[in-house]
């Protein structure tokens, strides 16, 4: 019953390192969400994958790239750390549109 | 638009029941899901109602949505001190790949 896995769960990095944090899911969804939390915010997504082969922007992309590796994997980079970027970081998979997305338990990034 | 809009805390005593409010922008929403967070967790869906839908009953939590006023509630009855965490109101946007959340409300039970 593994769901939705992340890889690392806690990660400090200083400001201007790269980062790559992973996912993946082994429910066989389509689709596949990178978002952030911070305080007061909610979620806000960062970039989605419809399908495997496809990427699209979210609501806050910007510092941001990702790769859909195969249907099972997605991954978030940060290619150049800012401190504006100290955030949980949760990924996120569904079947499809309007199918409700299982969580991951988060990645807390903290960029001194 | 696409906002949804929560109150971000409720505190209640054990046993009484919660009611969390969400309004939301979008009239054309089809889904509109209530998740759960717990300290450290990702988000978990409690239930979800369909747009044509103006109730949802499962166990102890009741879905109320109001299209018209574009409001969503959900309620809780006999809370418990497991029931303490943050409660998601989200949408499914119109083009059918984003979920819109709101900023959370964290729930305090007291026992």
């Amino acid at each position: 019953n593994a769901g939705v896995t992340q890889t690392p769960k806690f990660q400090v990095l200083k400001t201007g390192q790269s980062m790559t944090l992973q996912c993946a899911q082994d429910m066989n969804h389509n689709s596949m969400y990178w978002y952030r939390q911070d305080p007061g915010m909610g979620l806000r997504l960062i970039y989605y994958s419809a399908s495997e082969g496809t990427t699209d922007k979210g609501e806050v992309p910007n510092g941001y790239n990702v790769s859909r590796l195969n249907k099972r994997e997605f991954s978030l980079r940060l290619e150049s750390a800012a401190p504006s970027q100290t955030s949980v970081y949760f990924c996120a998979s569904s079947g499809g549109p309007g199918q409700p997305q299982h969580f991951g338990d988060g990645t807390r990034l903290s960029i001194l | 638009g696409e906002d949804v809009e929560q109150s971000l805390f409720l505190s209640v005593r054990e046993g009484d029941s919660s009611v969390i409010n969400c309004t939301y922008t979008d009239s054309s929403s089809t889904y509109l899901y209530w998740y759960k967070q717990e300290p450290g967790a990702g988000l978990q869906l409690l239930t979800y109602i369909f747009s044509n839908m103006d109730m949802k009953q499962d166990q102890r939590l009741t879905v109320l949505l109001n299209k018209k006023d574009k409001h969503l509630s959900l309620r809780i009855a006999d809370t418990q001190t497991g029931d303490s965490a943050i409660y998601f109101c989200a949408h499914l946007n119109t083009g059918g790949f984003k979920t819109i959340f709101g900023a959370g409300t964290r729930l305090f039970v007291k026992a």
